[in-house]
Parts: C-alpha cells; structure tokens; sequence
C-alpha cells in the first residue's frame, strides 16, 4: 500500500526556475524522505526530515515538514536541466518506509 | 566505497520460466531489503532481512517468490515460474546498524515476462 501521494503527478518548468513538489500522507511519522530516480536508474537519497524538524536545507534543496497537516514540500531552487527526474517522497515510523508514486520533473533548457 | 551490486541489470524470459536476481549491499549494512516497482510507481517492499533473518516478509508473494540471504551479506530473490504480472524493476536497498533511515539502492534488475 502506499502511504504517500506526490503533487503534482508531473510538472515541466524551465531551467532556472524554482520547482515545488508536495506530498501528504495519512498516518504518525518518525520522518519523511525525499528520493530522485533518474530514468531507468536506482533512487537515490536527497534529504531527510525528523517529525520534530519543520523545515531543512541541503544546497539547492529546501524541505518543509507540516504533521498538523500530514504534508511536506520539497523545493527545487534555480533548476537545471540535470534536476530532470523523478522524485519520491517516503515515510518512516520504525522501520517501514512507504513511497509514493512520484512526480515526474522535466526541466525544459 | 563500493555502492549496492545488482545483477542481471535487465532479463527478459517467457512466462512460466524461472529468473533470478542477485544483491550484494554495502559492506557493513546489515539491513537489506527488496522491493518491486512496477511503471509509473513507488518502489514496494518484498522482503527485509536483518542479518540473514527475514524480519518482514509479510508482502512476499510466497507461493512464487522465494529469498535468501545465507550468510547475512548478498541475496538472492527467485521467481519460480514467472507470470505476466511479474513484469517490473527489482530494486535491491541496504542500510547500516541503529541507522537513522536513509536507504541505499542499486541500480535495480528490470525483468519482462513475454
């Protein structure tokens, strides 16, 4: 079953730009984490954000964390055509971690 | 630092024959996990190992699919015989002990079922 649902399903912007990609979910968390899957390759891990934490950076990446909402949001700052993937977001309480379908990112040079 | 091996990379075989994929994790990554992932979704957990003990195995189709992981490093995940279904991308992931979460993966097998 997955827990988290990416919005949107996909989203094309050009280079430079800012992309902003959501994910909800539906039950308790200890963290949430966000994922990049190029095509045809394995996911890679990009941030990681505790239940406690609201909001944390990683270069061009800034994530924020809402459990009132049972939300997050990841954002992708001055994009380039590189940053073309999907992305995951997955949910952790103990050790389960369940995904979401992803978004699909395109950056248009 | 060597990543997470998988190998075949890509299989294709015709419905009913049996396929195998092999892992080898991190070294030191005592937490292993499968998942399968089909077109278009998340990846979706099949087995993790501790060691070579199957701590959750609940969402392993046990009638076809089979696992193991005999001295707690490399796995191996069998599909015995394989249906049209099966068709999607086997995703290998490891991670260290008391680990605050983060999953290693490999670059995945992806099979076809003709």
């Amino acid at each position: 079953s997955q827990q988290g649902e990416e919005d949107p399903q996909a989203l094309s912007i050009q280079e430079g730009e800012n992309a902003t990609m959501n994910c909800s979910y539906k039950t308790s968390i200890n963290n949430l984490q966000w994922y990049r899957q190029n095509s045809g390759r394995g996911l890679v891990h990009l941030i990681l954000i505790r239940s406690n934490e609201r909001e944390k950076h990683s270069g061009r990446l800034r994530v924020t964390l809402d459990t009132s909402k049972k939300s997050s949001s990841l954002l992708i700052t001055a994009s380039r055509a590189a940053d073309t993937a999907s992305y995951f977001c997955a949910t952790g309480l103990r050790y389960q971690l369940i995904w979401g379908a992803g978004t699909k990112l395109i950056i248009k040079p | 630092e060597a990543g997470v091996v998988q190998s075949p990379r890509y299989k294709i075989i015709e419905k009913k024959q049996p396929v195998a994929f092999w892992c080898n994790p991190i070294s030191g990554h005592n937490t292993l996990y499968w998942y399968r992932q089909n077109l278009g979704q998340g990846p979706e957990l099949l087995i993790r190992y501790e060691n070579e003990e199957a701590v959750d195995d609940s969402q392993l189709p046990k009638d076809r699919f089979s696992a193991e992981r005999l001295k707690g490093v490399d796995s191996t995940l069998k599909i015995q015989p394989a249906e049209l279904g099966d068709s999607a991308v086997y995703l290998c992931a490891s991670n260290p002990p008391r680990h605050g979460g983060e999953l290693f993966f490999g670059e995945g097998s992806r099979l076809t079922v003709l």
